[in-house]
């Protein structure tokens, strides 16, 4: 199985702040994909194959990475994005989840 | 509009069986693998099983595997989730997701509560 570990765990950040979460995997994944989830609701597809945004996604969300090390980045936060962010990898079953970052607005 | 509309939740005591649907609408189900991903309140997201659009692949995660069983019906548009042997730490808000042929787990239902508790 192919652990994620994604950090930070929680963080704040102020309006027009610069914000990046990183992700981390046991063993080489192919691509890495990440999801929004607002409280309440169901997870959203937020970047996939490592870089591509998904329909609606602001172009101030970036997504990077290779092998082992991927991440999401926000080039100026704005209230909206406040909220929990999680990485998937689905090179090799069984599909794991990173344990998620909180992004919260100061 | 695609549309995934999990039933069957509830409470349910350990040890018990308890089985999820998924009815799927907007698209053509038959072209498509499903999922099942969970949450336990407060928690993150786990994967729990996949089926392949004509049900030849399924894998789970090494939680469940042995005690759910995912299956499709593509006469029905339907997805399921049978759950035996049901333990406190299975409690979780359970969606179903389509594997999109571009995008992961690209449409999410709203999600059905199971509750294990005596």
């Amino acid at each position: 199985e192919i652990v994620l570990t994604q950090s930070p765990t929680t963080m704040a950040a102020s309006p027009g702040e610069k914000v990046t979460i990183t992700c981390r995997a046991s063993s080489s994944v192919s691509y890495m994909h990440w999801f929004q989830q607002k409280s309440g609701t169901s997870p959203k597809p937020w970047i996939y194959d490592t870089s591509k945004l998904a329909s609606g996604v602001p172009d101030r969300f970036s997504g990077s990475g290779s092998g082992t090390s991927y991440s999401l980045t926000i080039s100026s936060m704005e209230a909206e994005d406040a909220a929990t962010y999680y990485c998937l990898q689905r090179s090799s079953y069984p599909l794991t989840f990173g344990s998620g970052t909180k992004l919260e607005i100061k | 509009e695609v549309q995934l509309v999990e039933s069957g939740g509830g409470l349910v005591q350990p040890g018990r069986s308890l089985k999820l649907s998924c009815v799927a609408s907007g698209f053509t189900f038959s072209n498509y693998g499903m999922n099942w991903i969970r949450q336990a309140p407060g928690k993150g997201l786990e994967w729990v099983a996949y089926i392949s659009s004509g049900s030849s692949y399924i894998y789970y995660a090494e939680t469940v595997k042995g005690r759910f069983t995912i299956s499709r019906d593509n006469a029905k548009n339907t997805l399921y989730l049978q759950m035996t042997s049901l333990r406190s730490e299975d409690t979780a808000l359970y969606y179903c997701a389509r594997d999109g042929a571009a995008i992961p787990l690209d449409y999410w239902g709203q999600g059905v509560m199971v509750t294990v508790s005596s």
